[in-house]
């Protein structure tokens, strides 16, 4: 069965210094998809990235970094250097190829405050 | 600007009233989708739709309805069998539902409360 987790409830950091949020997943396919969203205090959730079971190929976008292992089945998110504007609810999801569609679980979140 | 907007912001609902949420998107998208988010707790799929008149349950559709008549909308009604409503709602929309690659585009969500 999927399953996604995100054992940080919350997390709080000083402006400037470099956090990681972790996320663990279940699945039993060899194809699946994995992304990150941004849920801002607005409310509406940000996609921030894709990643698909074969490329295990680490990303960097500006600050934000993602470390995909398959061997530990994890899909972590590092924000480097934070910011007060990334203070949000972040959230790790699971889509699998085998599933017929459209079934995406979400993990549980993980809040981050970054403070000045 | 393309998105999402669900309305209203704000929802109260009186026991035994069936109330509705919007959901409008202008993006072309075939396939939408409805999500509860409680505190605390990840977003759980009640109802989502890959094509116009066509919709399929969720993990919690119990309580709920929608409809899709337009590609463009796709409303939620809350029920009064739905007996624990208070909760932030938020709608989606993928390029297409046959894909599971596709990002997912989420409006800014309707709070529902009870009185």
């Amino acid at each position: 069965a999927q399953k996604v987790t995100q054992a940080q409830t919350e997390i709080s950091v000083v402006e400037k210094e470099d956090v990681t949020l972790d996320c663990v997943y279940e699945t039993r396919d060899t194809t699946y998809y994995l992304f990150w969203y941004k849920q801002p205090p607005s409310g509406e959730l940000v996609f921030l990235i894709r990643r698909n079971s074969f490329d295990e190929q680490n990303e960097i976008s500006g600050r934000y970094s993602w470390n995909f292992q398959k061997s530990t089945s994890s899909f972590n998110f590092t924000i480097t250097a934070s910011q007060v504007v990334d203070s949000a609810v972040y959230f790790c999801a699971l889509s699998e190829d085998g599933t017929g569609g459209f079934k995406t679980i979400f993990g549980a979140g993980t809040r981050l405050f970054v403070k000045a | 600007d393309g998105g999402i907007t669900q309305s209203p912001k704000y929802l109260f609902r009186k026991e035994g009233q069936n109330v509705t949420l919007s959901c409008e998107q202008n993006l072309n998208h075939d396939a939408m989708y409805w999500y509860r988010q409680d505190p605390g707790q990840g977003l759980r799929l009640i109802y989502y739709s890959q094509i116009v008149n066509d919709f399929q349950k969720g993990d919690i559709a119990e309580g709920y309805s929608v409809s899709r008549e337009k590609k463009e909308s796709f409303p939620l009604t809350v029920t009064s069998a739905q007996k624990n409503p208070t909760a932030f709602y938020l709608c989606a929309s993928s390029l297409t539902g046959t894909v599971v690659n596709q990002p997912q585009h989420f409006g800014d969500g309707t709070r529902l409360s009870i009185l």
